[in-house]
């Protein structure tokens, strides 16, 4: 079973909508959360981190933590065809210094 | 101020000959990383530093070497290459006590 699982979709959503990203991680002890986006062709950007079971907002941008149900998601509000993109969720056990990557959401946000 | 550079950015080898990917950030960042991306299996860690001649494998190791005599470098070498490690390598650093990654910009490489 993989550590960290996302859809790997691709996850289509019209411009203007919320696109909702979601990633399970198997690691109980696991502390901190991470999103990056990736576009084609480029290295992973932080974009979101998260460390405490809630909401986290920066901008359009919203992580969501559930440890007890080991559950992160993202939510872009007001998607762009400028979010168009992989998303990779990173999951840091804690104490650890190893970051453990899911293999990525692609979203495409339509005109 | 570059961040983070690789070099080469694309590599070309043939089967069985050694490859050095090199990795120089500017900043003074303590902690260094080699992941390696493949479609399927999403970014692995290879290997990191904690610092200046301080190295740990990461998830899939076998087939590569690192060194870090000096902060700011941490070369990544395949001794032998094979076809299973056409790739994209990124490095990244981290400031020891945080948690945020950067990483560089990536190197394409291909064993023929």
């Amino acid at each position: 079973q993989k550590e960290v699982e996302q859809n790997s979709g691709p996850l289509s959503v019209p411009e203007g909508a919320i696109a909702s990203l979601n990633c399970t991680y198997s690691d109980r002890g696991s502390q901190s959360f991470f999103w990056y986006r990736q576009y084609s062709g480029k290295s992973p950007e932080l974009i979101m981190s998260i460390y405490s079971n809630g909401d986290k907002e920066d901008g359009r941008f919203t992580a969501q933590l559930n440890k007890a149900s080991q559950y992160v998601s993202l939510l872009i509000r007001d998607s762009q065809p400028s979010d168009s993109a992989t998303y990779l969720c990173a999951v840091l056990p804690g104490g650890g210094n190893k970051l453990t990557f899911g293999t990525g959401t692609q979203l495409k946000v339509e005109l | 101020d570059a961040g983070i550079t690789q070099s080469p950015r694309y590599k070309i080898t043939e089967t069985g000959r050694q490859v050095t990917l090199m990795c120089h950030q500017t900043w003074s960042h303590s902690y260094m990383f080699w992941y390696r991306q493949d479609l399927g299996h999403g970014l692995r860690l290879i290997y990191y530093s904690a610092a200046a001649d301080i190295t740990d494998k990461g998830e899939v190791p076998d087939g590569y070497v690192v060194s870090r005599s000096k902060t700011e470098n941490f070369p990544l070498t395949l001794e032998s290459a094979t076809r299973s490690q056409t790739s994209v390598y990124f490095c990244a650093t981290r400031v020891q006590g945080t948690d945020t990654q950067y990483f560089g910009p990536g190197t394409r490489l291909t064993v023929l």
